[in-house]
C-alpha cells in the first residue's frame, strides 16, 4: 500500500495565491521529497527535506517536515498558471533512504 | 546534460500478448527504478537495481514481469503475457550516488485491450 497519503486530492485556485498541499506518511522515514508532473510529461523532482530538518526553502517552494505528526505540507507561493499539475509526496525509508513510496498525489489547478 | 530516455512513448497491444520497455539512463547513475503509473495514482516501484544487480523486486509480479540491466546501462521492462490490468504508465528513474533525488524519464503509456 501506498506509505503517503496528499491531502486534498484537487485543489483550484487563482494565480497569485497561495496553495498549500499535505502529506501524511506512516513509517520512519529517512527523507521526504515532492515531485511535480504536468500532463504529457514526467515526473520532476522539486525539492527533498531530511529526518533531522523542519523546513526548507526553494524559490516560491516552502517544504516543512513534522516528524512527530508524521506529516509534511508544500506551499507554493504567488502561484501561476504554469505550476497546474499534479504534485506528489515521496518517502525514503529510513532503513533505505533511496527507494521512494509515493502518495496519491494532490492535483492542482491555477486559474489564469 | 541528456535526461532519461524511453521507449516507446505509447504502445496497444491486446491481452496475452507480449511487450518490452527500453530505458537509458542519466550518464553515470547507478541507480534505476521501474515504476508503474495506473490512470489517478501515485507511481508504484517495481523494481530497483544497482548497476546491473537487483536491490528490490519485491513489488514485481514476477509471474509475468521481468526485467534485466545487461552492463549496468540500458535496462528492459517486459510484460508477457498482458492483462488488461497493466495498462499504465510506466517510469524509469535514475538516481545519482549519493544522492537521493530521483530523474525520470517521459514513460511509456501502455494500453492493453
Amino acid at each position: 500500500s501506498q506509505q503517503g497519503e496528499e491531502d486534498p486530492q484537487a485543489l483550484s485556485i487563482q494565480e497569485g495565491e497561495n496553495a498549500t498541499m499535505n502529506c501524511s506518511y506512516k513509517t520512519s522515514i529517512n527523507n521526504l521529497q515532492w515531485y511535480r508532473q504536468n500532463s504529457g510529461r514526467g515526473l520532476v523532482h522539486l525539492i527533498l527535506i531530511r529526518s533531522n530538518e523542519r523546513e526548507k526553502h526553494s524559490g516560491r517552494l516552502r517544504v516543512t517536515l513534522d516528524t512527530s505528526k508524521k506529516s509534511s505540507s508544500l506551499l507554493i507561493t504567488a502561484s501561476r498558471a504554469a505550476d497546474t499539475a499534479s504534485y506528489f509526496c515521496a518517502t525514503g525509508r529510513e532503513t533505505s533512504g533511496s527507494r521512494l513510496t509515493f502518495g496519491e498525489g494532490t492535483q492542482l489547478t491555477v486559474n489564469p | 546534460e541528456a535526461g532519461v530516455a524511453q521507449s516507446p512513448r505509447y504502445k496497444i497491444i491486446e491481452k496475452r500478448q507480449s511487450v518490452a520497455f527500453w530505458c537509458n539512463p542519466i550518464s553515470g547513475h547507478a541507480t534505476l527504478y521501474w515504476y508503474q503509473q495506473i490512470l489517478g495514482q501515485g507511481p508504484k516501484l517495481l523494481i530497483q537495481f544497482q548497476n546491473n544487480g537487483v536491490v528490490d523486486d519485491s513489488q514485481l509480479p514476477k509471474d509475468r514481469f521481468s526485467a534485466e540491466r545487461l552492463k549496468g546501462v540500458d535496462s528492459t521492462l517486459k510484460i508477457q503475457p498482458a492483462k488488461l490490468e497493466d495498462s499504465a504508465v510506466y517510469l524509469c528513474a535514475s538516481r545519482p550516488l549519493g544522492r537521493y533525488e530521483q530523474y525520470f524519464g517521459p514513460g511509456t503509456r501502455l494500453t492493453v485491450t
